[in-house]
């Protein structure tokens, strides 16, 4: 089973700054195999990022996936009001299962 | 869309048939999961069905849960037997491989005595 480990638990921040968002894989994975989820409070998930940094239909350029190999980023170039929630990776590789990370909560600061 | 019926409060042992009923496309065509999320924590990847006969189910699942497809209705089933306390969880079903698009409200399965 592929373990994802996602960096800092928690991310402490004002409106406007750069949020840095860290998702590491125990085994490497194609770059295609990588999606970010978001999730508000008592929300559903809502699709991100896929393909490791490729924008879902609808999500604003502030925005970005990026990483390959183990290593994979998401990154808030300017945190908005509506950008506080708790942020998921999830890899698909070959065989499920097809496990989420624990979760990094951005909190306003 | 996507809708999630069938939660509920059922005694450890006991089974529940959550239904996804989906709106807009033809739920048959699509790769599916369900997910599912105990309060206060995170996202477990449950079961998967694609649009042919491939099946998966997380190991916590497997031999208990059944996932199947009813194309008349449009809907995704999830038939759950011999639940237990750690089954308690709100259960979402979401479309797709390599991207979930599209995800239900959800559906709360509590397992109490």
């Amino acid at each position: 089973e592929i373990v994802l480990t996602q960096s800092p638990g928690t991310l402490s921040l004002s409106p406007g700054e750069r949020a840095t968002l860290s998702c590491r894989a125990s085994q490497s994975l194609p770059t295609s195999y990588l999606a970010w989820y978001q999730q508000k409070f008592g929300q559903s998930p809502r699709l991100l990022i896929y393909g490791a940094s490729t924008r879902a239909t609808g999500i604003p350029d502030r925005f970005g996936g990026s990483g390959s190999g183990t290593d994979f980023t998401l990154t808030i170039s300017r945190l908005e009001p509506e950008d506080f929630a708790v942020y998921y990776c999830q890899q698909y590789g070959s065989s499920p299962p097809w496990t989420f990370g624990q979760g990094t909560r951005v909190e306003i600061k | 869309q996507l809708v999630e019926s069938g939660g509920g409060l059922v005694q450890p042992g006991g089974s529940l048939r959550l239904s996804c009923t989906a709106s807009g496309f033809t739920l048959s065509s699509y790769e599916m999961n369900w997910v599912r999320q105990a309060p206060g924590k995170g996202l477990e990847w449950v079961s998967y069905i694609n649009s042919g006969t491939t099946i998966y189910y997380a190991d916590s699942v497997k031999g208990r849960f059944t996932i199947s497809r009813d194309d008349a209705t449009n809907s995704l089933l999830l038939q759950m037997d011999s639940l237990r306390a750690e089954d308690t969880a709100v259960y979402y079903c979401a479309r797709g491989w390599l991207r979930s698009d599209f995800w239900g409200q959800g559906t709360l399965v509590t397992v109490s005595s």
